[in-house]
């Protein structure tokens, strides 16, 4: 079993639905990343966060350390989010990250 | 201004082939790392490196070998290219890696599809 678990795998939605990604981590961990890969490939970082809750735009990530759960929120979804998301932990005595498999998303117009 | 940049972005050679990903990031970061994308898009670590010095180094095989000539560079050289070698690499960078005791946000380059064969 991966020591980071994502779901759902795939997830297609209507443009304007609200949207959850979660993710499970079964380590200790310093910090949580979400990431956005695009259709062409390029990865970009969307938020780090070791504890609480962090928002950007229409974007939200949540993290519960005691549970070792986080949930990436999109609200009003747009079909320009349809990205693959990743979930991926720094441990605790590295910098090393250990990736999720990814939640590929569709919004449909 | 392309914060980390690869080169190149698609690579195809023979089995047996050597060959070499360059990276370089211009973020003033201390810290570079290189992952393996593979076919079901699933990321892995292979190697970081911090101030030029290698800090982690997964079960890579030996035929891949990083090189560090300063910290703003980290290529990937990959000897006797194997079947098993084609996926998309990525280079990334952080400020500060967990020497300095703090996390950093990574930033990725575009990726280097690697196709042997």
């Amino acid at each position: 079993k991966n020591e980071v678990e994502q779901s759902p795998q795939n997830l297609t939605a209507q443009e304007g639905e609200f949207i959850t990604i979660n993710c499970s981590y079964s380590v200790g961990i310093s910090a949580l990343h979400w990431l956005q890969q695009h259709p062409g490939g390029g990865i970009v970082s969307l938020f780090m966060l070791s504890s609480g809750k962090k928002k950007h735009g229409r974007l939200i990530a949540t993290i519960n350390i005691q549970e070792k759960h986080s949930s990436l929120h999109i609200t009003a979804s747009h079909p320009r989010d349809s990205a693959v998301y990743i979930c991926a932990v720094s441990g605790e005595y590295g910098n090393k990250l250990v990736f999720g498999a990814g939640t590929i998303l569709r919004v449909k117009s | 201004d392309t914060a980390v940049s690869q080169t190149p972005k698609y690579l195809v050679t023979q089995m047996g082939n050597d060959k070499s990903i360059k990276c370089e990031q211009n973020l003033g970061h201390d810290t570079m790392y290189w992952y393996k994308q593979d076919s079901k898009k699933f990321l892995k670590i292979m190697f970081s490196y911090n101030n030029k010095e290698l800090i982690i180094n997964e079960t890579v095989p030996n035929r891949f070998s990083p090189k560090s000539p300063d910290k703003a560079h980290l290529n990937l050289h990959i000897n006797s290219l194997e079947l098993g070698d084609s996926a998309v690499y990525f280079c990334a960078s952080s400020l500060r890696g967990w020497l300095a005791g703090k996390h950093n946000e990574q930033f990725f380059g575009p990726g280097t599809r690697l196709t042997v064969l």
